[in-house]
């Protein structure tokens, strides 16, 4: 989950629809996993975390998916709204990295109406 | 409860000069970490504070500095200010490691 790119996978869907943001993590001693949402010019908003001994968690709109065989984390975000364009990110933590988290690229998630 | 505050918000300093920035934590929360973004290298983690001690620390060079005060602010430094130090310096606050993690709204810092 190490941020390594210069460019943001992006995702494009339009208002209503349901949205899918994947993410791979890399490290098998994570234990907790947290998606956020930035919108620009402000800092990362917490949108809902899991940790490793669940595979599903639901929030409202949101439900995150874990799946620890492959390593995979997914945001889905149902009935996607204009105020849910932002940049998205997973992070991960665990093992001895006590506070620090592991951050992806980011996928660019635009709603169209 | 009051969110993670930050300041300043936003910063212009001319290279060679230094800089601190501030970061004061949700109530109650004890650990305090701080990440430089840019757009081409994403979110860096740069160090992590916890009761008034530095328990991780990423790859930046020791010219990044912080350290934590006993009602869990924390300031960051950074010295002799090189154009590349631009970016955005965020800091995260949880109640202990394994918590969730909430974010300031950052500090622009443009070095000129």
């Amino acid at each position: 989950g190490e941020s390594v790119g210069l460019h943001l996978p992006t995702l494009s869907v339009q208002e209503g629809d349901n949205s899918i943001i994947n993410c791979a993590y890399s490290n098998s001693a994570s234990d907790y996993f947290i998606w956020y949402k930035q919108e620009s010019g402000k800092g990362p908003q917490f949108i809902i975390d899991i940790r490793s001994n669940m595979d599903k968690r639901q929030g409202q709109r949101v439900t995150v998916l874990l799946n620890k065989t492959v390593k995979h984390l997914s945001l889905q975000i149902a009935a996607t709204q204009p105020g849910d364009s932002a940049v998205y990110f997973c992070a991960e933590k665990g093992g001895s990295t006590l506070g620090r988290l592991y951050f992806g690229r980011g996928t660019q998630l635009t709603v169209w109406p | 409860k009051a969110g993670v505050t930050q300041t300043p918000r936003y910063l212009i300093k001319t290279r060679g000069q230094q800089v601190t920035l501030s970061c004061s934590p949700i109530s109650g929360h004890r650990s305090v970490s701080w990440y430089q973004q840019t757009p081409g290298q994403g979110l860096q983690f740069l160090f992590e504070y916890f009761s008034e001690t530095q328990r991780n620390k990423g790859n930046f060079p020791g010219r990044f500095s912080g350290r934590q005060f006993s009602n869990s602010r924390s300031e960051m430094n950074v010295s002799t200010l090189e154009l590349g130090d631009s970016a955005l310096y965020l800091c995260a606050t949880a109640m202990g490691g394994g918590s969730e993690a909430f974010f300031g709204q950052g500090t622009r810092l443009t070095v000129v």
